[in-house]
């Protein structure tokens, strides 16, 4: 069954740097979207993305976060000046058509120090 | 804006036995799904069910099974012949169908531990 895919699965970086989070989503799929879980509390929707452009986003992505698709494959979250308060697990789905449930990959951990 | 509630932060099963994990909503739309995801240790998020608001009848997927009441809001999972692979966090969630936008809102978990 094809799953969507997220690189690095831990990424630790310093308060202050950059980080580029990975997701490979399913080959079919037109819809994407960014979820992040603080350790211990609930799943929060970040952004979702389609057709090339952000659809819709929470009050949580602002001018610190940007997505991008930079080709035909992969789709990114970008963090600028990390802060401790990101630290926490963020999950990519995706999906094919929007009677159909989303597709989670397994997380990337970031861990900020 | 749509809410989800699980009032059980933890709940505990024997093995083999039976339990229900609850979970209400608040919408104002009349058109929408709601899922139950699992979320072992490994933190993996697993589609566990679906079901759509227009359908009456409620979804079945073998031992996981839902009584959705859409008057109520309500939408609770119950697990039949617990075994100990259910031991995880469950999250239940929403989407709307009648907006643009198809993020899901969580609910807060519900920790199931499964004693053997």
């Amino acid at each position: 069954e094809p799953e969507v895919t997220q690189t690095p699965s831990h990424q630790v970086t310093q308060m202050g740097q950059e980080v580029i989070l990975r997701c490979v989503p399913i080959s079919n799929h037109l819809y994407f979207y960014w979820y992040r879980q603080i350790l211990g509390q609930k799943v929060e929707f970040l952004v979702s993305f389609y057709n090339n452009e952000i659809s819709e986003k929470s009050e949580i992505f602002d001018d610190q976060f940007s997505v991008e698709r930079p080709d035909g494959s992969n789709f990114t979250l970008k963090i600028r000046s990390t802060k401790l308060e990101d630290s926490a697990m963020y999950f990519c789905a995706s999906l094919g058509q929007l009677n159909q449930p989303q597709h989670f990959g397994d997380g990337t951990r970031l861990s900020i120090l | 804006a749509q809410t989800v509630t699980q009032s059980q932060p933890e709940m505990s099963v024997q093995e083999a036995e039976t339990v229900t994990l609850s979970c209400t909503y608040d919408t104002s739309e009349s058109d929408y799904y709601l899922f139950w995801y699992k979320q072992p240790p490994s933190r993996q998020m697993i589609l566990v069910i679906r079901q759509e608001a227009y359908k009456q009848q409620n979804a079945t997927e073998n031992r996981f099974s839902v009584n959705f009441q859409k008057a109520a809001k309500s939408f609770s999972l119950k697990i039949s012949d617990s075994q100990l692979g259910d031991a995880a966090m469950y999250f239940c969630a929403y989407r709307s169908l009648e907006t643009s936008g198809s993020r899901l809102t969580f609910g807060e978990g519900t920790q199931l531990t499964v004693n053997p």
